[in-house]
Formats: C-alpha cells, sequence, structure tokens
C-alpha cells in the first residue's frame, strides 16, 4: 500500500515549451500533494503545497504563474511547467499525504531536461 | 517557522559497524519526525517515524530516537550493510489538525565499506 506514482519519468523538451507532471496515490486518499524540486546531491526544496479542490499555495520565490499546479481529485496532481527553459531543468518529485496517517509519500520523481 | 539541522553531512563506516546521524528542530510544536532514504536518482523512502508522544522506536536494524525537551532525534543503524549506502533526510512536522508540511534536513551521505 501506499503508492505514489509520477508520469513522466523523463522529459526532454525544447526551450519555451510547456511540460506536464502527473502525479496519483494509486491506493489511497489524499487531501494534500506537495511538490519538490531537487538539484544534485541536495535537499529536497519544497515548490508548493497541492489542496485538493483549491489553490495551491506557494513557497517564497516560485512562480505560481511558471508552476502550474492543479489538484483535481483526491489521486491526482499535476504540475505544468510553462514556457521552460533551461534554467529549469531538474529533477522534481511528488509526495502524497496519505489521510488520516500523517505520512508522507513520494513518486518517483521526473528529470526534465530543456534544451 | 521550522527550521531543520542535520549532521553530519557525510559518513563513511565500516560494514557491521554502527551509524547514528542527529538533527535538531526548532519548532516545540512540531511532533512528527520521519526519516527518509534517497538512493541515486530515485524517490526517498520513508523507512522509520516516531512521533512524539514516544521517545524511541525499532524497525529491525533501524531505531530512532526522539528528546522533546531538547529539540533533537536520531536515527540509528546497526549492523550497517553495503546496501545501507544512500542518502539519509530526516524531517518534521506538525500533526493533526492543520497538518503542514514536512521540513526536511540537507541530508547525510552514508557510505558503507565491505
Amino acid at each position: 500500500g501506499a503508492v505514489v506514482s509520477q508520469h513522466p519519468s523523463r522529459v526532454i523538451c525544447k526551450s519555451g515549451t510547456s511540460v506536464k507532471i502527473e502525479c496519483r496515490s494509486l491506493d489511497f486518499q489524499a487531501t494534500t500533494m506537495f511538490w519538490y524540486r531537487q538539484f544534485p546531491k541536495k535537499s529536497l526544496m519544497l515548490m508548493a503545497t497541492s489542496n485538493e479542490g483549491s489553490k495551491a499555495t506557494y513557497e517564497q520565490g516560485v512562480e505560481k504563474d511558471k508552476f502550474l499546479i492543479n489538484h483535481a481529485s483526491l489521486t491526482l496532481s499535476t504540475l505544468t511547467v510553462t514556457s521552460a527553459h533551461p534554467e529549469d531543468s531538474s529533477f522534481y518529485i511528488c509526495s502524497a499525504d496519505r489521510d488520516y496517517y500523517n505520512e508522507q509519500f513520494f513518486g518517483p520523481g521526473t528529470r526534465l531536461t530543456v534544451l | 517557522g521550522e527550521n531543520v539541522e542535520q549532521h553530519p553531512s557525510t559518513l563513511s563506516v565500516q560494514e557491521g559497524d554502527s551509524a547514528v546521524i542527529k538533527c535538531t528542530y526548532s519548532d516545540s510544536a512540531s511532533n512528527y519526525f520521519p526519516w527518509y532514504k534517497q538512493e541515486l536518482g530515485k524517490r526517498p523512502q520513508l523507512i522509520i517515524d516516531i512521533r512524539s508522544n514516544v521517545g524511541e522506536k525499532k524497525d529491525q536494524r533501524i531505531a530512532v530516537t526522539l528528546n522533546k525537551t531538547a529539540k533533537h532525534f536520531s536515527l540509528h543503524i546497526t549492523e550497517t550493510q553495503p546496501e545501507d549506502s544512500a542518502v539519509y533526510f530526516c524531517a518534521a512536522r506538525g500533526y493533526g489538525g492543520s497538518q503542514g508540511n514536512l521540513i526536511f534536513g540537507k541530508g547525510t551521505k552514508l557510505s558503507v565499506k565491505p
């Protein structure tokens, strides 16, 4: 139990295009999901908190118009990187809070490379 | 807000020895403390967690201790094996009601030498 999937696992795109990343909790409901960015050999940097049925809460310094988050159901959150640029290249990981258990489980991550 | 400090940043031990990683936190309201193991290029995996109503929790070769008065918690790995080599992250958050997000330490790279 407590499996989180994330797709795609790897994406290479041209500068200026938009990329959508999906995060799904497969066997539990998650009212709250989180999106992180991780640079090589660094810790997880929280980008935003995604709440089902309401607007996401973004961390300071994260552009909400660039990183669009939608949490349409209790099992799905999406992150869209709009007009991607090379500096957006990174490892993006989502996580999901298992409702009532206060445990957080991570997706496998998405490696984004913007050329 | 919460701030989590983690030490050491790197740790090298001989197979069979024990490894200890320590974290401190600043917000006395935090009462949930998970530990994650992350292998290169993979997702962080929850390996053990502790809540503020207990002082110690053990699961086979790993254990976590919590000192709420001093606001620190530690991960203990006994009889280390090469497959324990990874980056370990501690984290802290509030519990129940407005749960809030996890605040992570900077990570400890553990190397277990055969």
